[in-house]
């Protein structure tokens, strides 16, 4: 597509509930990349994809969060046993090249999910 | 605190003025980068800059980087109505060569018509 995009826009689920969320980069783009942003903040790394592994997952903050790549395109987001601070916006974003001295990233309009 | 902070937090002008916003890093970096990001949206990257360049335009943009200082401004000239959002300065996080970056809070800039 011409641009990053996420699915779903918004998410409303009850605490402890599994909830996932999709990105679909732009068509080529090798390197994905998560990110989440609560209110108020700038947004913080969570992972980083270089084709379709886990090239950097340091950012997770925890087990219950774990995200795919299984073919090197779509990634899914997975959060587990979700909890009233998992409430954010969860952005991605793609990048044509390894490094940033290549480019800049192109984020997705994210995922704005509220946790009940 | 954290790597990558702007200031001021906020800021507020008519159309016409210019805003300028800060920003202040902690470690060596190879590059800067700025985003704007309108409420509720997803960032759009607006300009890079080099560790090896002290300024940089692009159209009603310029950025400035002081590595002897660590600091980053960026200057947005005849300002208008459209450039209400947020901006973030971003910076490698941990030495990195990928996109894991480092962002500030942000500068919330509001232009009055």
């Amino acid at each position: 597509g011409a641009g990053v995009s996420q699915t779903p826009s918004n998410k409303v689920t009850e605490k402890g509930k599994y909830v996932e969320l999709r990105c679909d980069p732009i068509s080529g783009h090798t390197a994905l990349y998560w990110y989440r942003q609560s209110l108020g903040q700038g947004p913080e790394f969570l992972i980083y994809f270089q084709g379709t592994g886990a090239a950097d997952d340091s950012g997770l903050p925890n087990d219950r969060f774990f995200a795919v790549r299984p073919e090197g395109s779509v990634s899914t987001l997975k959060i587990q046993r979700t909890e009233r601070g998992d409430s954010a916006m969860y952005l991605c974003a793609s990048s044509l090249y390894r490094g940033t001295n290549t480019g800049e990233l192109f984020f997705g309009e994210g995922s704005r999910l509220t946790v009940l | 605190s954290q790597q990558g902070e702007e200031d001021p937090q906020a800021l507020s002008i008519q159309e016409g003025e210019n805003a300028t916003m800060n920003c202040s890093y902690k470690t060596s970096i190879n590059n800067l980068q700025w985003y704007r990001q309108n409420s509720g949206r997803g960032l759009v990257h607006l300009i890079l800059i080099r560790s090896n360049e002290r300024e940089k335009h692009s159209g009603r943009l310029r950025v400035t980087l002081d590595t002897s200082k660590k600091s980053s401004s960026l200057l947005i000239t005849a300002s208008r109505a459209a450039d209400t959002a947020s901006y973030f300065c971003a910076t490698p996080a941990g030495g990195t060569s990928y996109g894991k970056l480092t962002f500030g809070q942000g500068t919330i800039l509001t232009v009055h018509p």
